[in-house]
């Protein structure tokens, strides 16, 4: 079945330490999604890649990195720069990189830091 | 910009009532309006999308949106409440000039009492 994994479901991580989530895809889409949530402020856009070995900011990037080597994979990492990283960490993708095309969701990881 | 407004972070129904999440939104150009479905601890699924070529538009699980361009709304009904309807409900837009970004509302948690 096509779709797209996330793991872990579920991180914990030390302050002061980097961690890398992962998002595979084999929708063969070309654009691909990185969003954190927390309760009551719907999804708020990390980073963003149209297509391989490009991505761009969103409105959230800073404390985060990522990279897009592949077209099926776009880890995100979380660096110890994020001042408040724990939340729900939701990947998504989509055929294209433009208006109107759906989204296509993981089913989530959630960080916690201790 | 675009934005979107849900009025009421929690919506609470009988079984077998009618279901209404009010969504509004702004866009300068055009939009691409979606309603998407989360579950918990789960991942965002599509109930369906408004792409202009009908004003009402039918999703899954019996759910329908009507587009209405003078009132900037897009709110989502579903005529009988069932209990497994009880999930949390994003309205989405996409279509700004400049961008595919799509701008999600904070949700509107839907709650289902026998």
């Amino acid at each position: 079945d096509g779709g797209i994994t996330q793991s872990p479901k579920y991180l914990f991580r030390k302050e002061g330490q980097n961690v890398t989530l992962s998002c595979e895809q084999n929708l063969n889409h070309d654009a691909m999604y990185w969003y954190r949530q927390d309760p009551g402020q719907g999804l708020r856009l990390i980073y963003y890649s149209q297509i391989v070995n490009d991505f761009q900011k969103g409105d959230i990037a800073e404390g985060y990195s990522v990279s897009r080597e592949k077209k099926e994979s776009f880890p995100l990492t979380v660096t110890s720069a994020q001042k408040n990283p724990t939340a729900f960490y939701l990947c998504a993708s989509s055929i294209g990189g433009r208006a109107g095309n759906e989204q296509f969701f993981g089913p989530g990881t959630r960080l916690t830091v201790l | 910009a675009q934005s979107v407004t849900q009025l009421g972070s929690h919506v609470s129904v009988s079984e077998g009532a009618l279901v209404l999440l009010r969504c509004n939104y702004s866009s300068s150009v055009p939009p691409y309006l979606f309603w998407y479905v989360q579950y918990p601890n789960q991942g965002l699924q599509l109930l369906l999308k408004y792409t202009s070529a009908a004003t009402l538009v039918k999703g899954i699980n019996g759910f329908e949106a009507e587009f209405k361009k003078s009132e900037t709304s897009f709110h989502l009904t579903k005529p009988s409440a069932h209990m497994s309807d009880a999930a949390e409900y994003f309205c989405a837009v996409s279509g700004d000039t400049g961008g595919f970004k799509t701008i999600f509302g904070a949700g509107t948690r839907l709650f289902v009492k026998a």
